[in-house]
């Protein structure tokens, strides 16, 4: 059974602090996509990561896929109000089938 | 482009009865997954439809089950419902092929009383 565990499960932090949300497994996974979700909303997908390795910037976000394509880190910089909110890290099998392995998420709060 | 569209946003349902949720996915794609969101156990997966064909299934009781159509549209169904059925339900589309990335719709938020 493919897990994801995320870390933290929460985090408080001051507005302009920095962070950083780490996702882990045994397993190997094609790609990891992270997402934010708001209360009451659906999932809104922020990035895919597909090689070992991988680095992709979405402005202040930073997301890392690791070189085993077995775990992934969201970091923040400079967090502000606006990124409060849960994170969701999911991983997609070989098969590609439509099967995404979530973490348990990462609730966020940035205080102004 | 319209994104994910599920109806309805919210239902409340007595136990025992049946209920019928709706997705329609971005237009051209083939992928429809269904997800359960609680508290407690998180995102959870249901099943995937592709091509009217149930592609992956989940841990779930037969209770539910689901369906997708000649045009992606895709319905769940829940029978028997049981308290513990309380949840979002979120459906998620996908063009099907190549690297896998889901969008969701905003959820049906289910409440059993």
């Amino acid at each position: 059974t493919q897990l994801l565990e995320q870390s933290p499960q929460f985090l408080s932090i001051q507005e302009g602090e920095n962070l950083t949300v780490y996702c882990n497994s045994s397993s190997v996974f094609s790609s990891l996509q992270w997402y934010r979700q708001e209360p009451g909303e659906g999932p809104v997908l922020l990035v895919t990561v597909v090689t070992g390795g991988e680095v992709k910037k979405l402005k202040r976000l930073t997301f890392q896929f690791g070189d085993a394509r077995k775990d992934s880190s969201l970091h923040i910089t400079a967090a502000q109000p606006g990124d409060t909110g849960l994170y969701l890290c999911a991983g997609a099998g070989a098969s590609n089938t439509g099967k995404l392995i979530f973490g348990q998420g990462t609730t966020l709060q940035v205080k102004p | 482009k319209a994104g994910v569209t599920q109806t309805p946003r919210y239902l409340i349902k007595t136990r025992g009865q049946q209920v019928t949720l709706s997705c329609s996915p971005i237009s051209g794609h083939r992928s429809v997954s269904w997800y359960q969101q609680t508290p407690g156990q998180g995102l959870q997966f249901l099943f995937e439809y592709f091509s009217e064909t149930q592609r992956n299934k989940g841990n779930f009781p037969g209770r539910f089950s689901g369906r997708q159509f000649s045009n992606s549209r895709s319905e769940m169904n829940v029978s028997t419902l049981e308290l513990g059925d309380s949840a979002l339900y979120l459906c998620a589309s996908s063009g099907g092929q190549g690297v896998w990335e889901a969008f969701f719709g905003q959820g049906t938020r289910l409440t059993v009383v």
